[in-house]
């Protein structure tokens, strides 16, 4: 049965830098799983950040970015900031027709 | 301006039906495929189905196969999710969202159903 993972959460100083992770646990996760990153406040629903491993939803800053960091996808938030306090999940196209998201990061920015 | 708007959500008995719809403004619908997700009180989020711009192409994740039935109104702007034999795990807000490069660029506000006796 394929998992996609996440880190359940994470920590980060304000200013900082931050990296979180999506693995698959059948391989490696590449470009043609075609990585996704969505945040979530409480309440609301998610929103957008990266599709395609690392291109930045319209309005999205540029402290966030996305990759492949060897065999995981990767979303880097640099120069945390309070309000990037969220949940964050990773989606993967797994095969044909099938997606599939992470269980999702609790960022705290402290 | 992008807007979808989900509706049909309610309370239902385990083994009901229900019906949601999400009403599509802002883009060209007939051009675009479109995606139902759900999340469960307090737990993460799941992809549920997805259905291409012709409606000819539909995928379903393994936990509503043979349950749920999604279909597309080009006419109307709007998709639906027919969801049949509902189980008290089917409790979730359900999301609609636009797919764009396999994954989403647009998500509505999310509709709660609820399975219970």
């Amino acid at each position: 049965q394929t998992v996609v993972t996440q880190e359940a959460s994470f920590s980060v100083s304000p200013g900082g830098t931050v990296t979180l992770t999506c693995g698959l646990n059948s391989g490696s996760v590449s470009t043609r799983h075609y990585p996704s990153w969505y945040r979530q406040t409480p309440g609301q629903a998610p929103r957008t950040l990266i599709s395609t491993t690392n291109t930045r939803s319209s309005g999205v800053p540029d402290r966030f970015s996305g990759s492949i960091l060897g065999d995981r996808a990767a979303l880097t938030i640099t120069g945390a900031q309070a309000d990037d306090e969220s949940h964050y999940y990773c989606m993967l196209y797994v095969t044909s027709g099938v997606w599939m998201f992470g269980g999702g990061t609790k960022l705290t920015v402290l | 301006q992008v807007q979808l708007v989900e509706s049909g959500g309610g309370v239902v008995q385990p083994g009901g039906s229900l019906r949601l719809s999400c009403a599509a403004t802002g883009f060209a619908f007939s051009s675009h495929g479109m995606h139902w997700v759900r999340q469960a009180p307090g737990k993460g989020l799941e992809w549920v189905v997805h259905i291409g711009q012709n409606a000819n192409n539909k995928n379903y994740a393994a936990s509503v196969k043979g349950r749920f039935t999604i279909s597309r109104d080009n006419s109307e702007n709007t998709v639906y999710l027919q969801m049949n034999s509902l189980r008290a795990e089917d409790t979730a807000v359900y999301y609609c969202a636009k797919d764009y490069y396999w994954a989403f660029d647009y998500w509505g506000q999310g509709t709660l159903v609820t399975v219970s006796s």
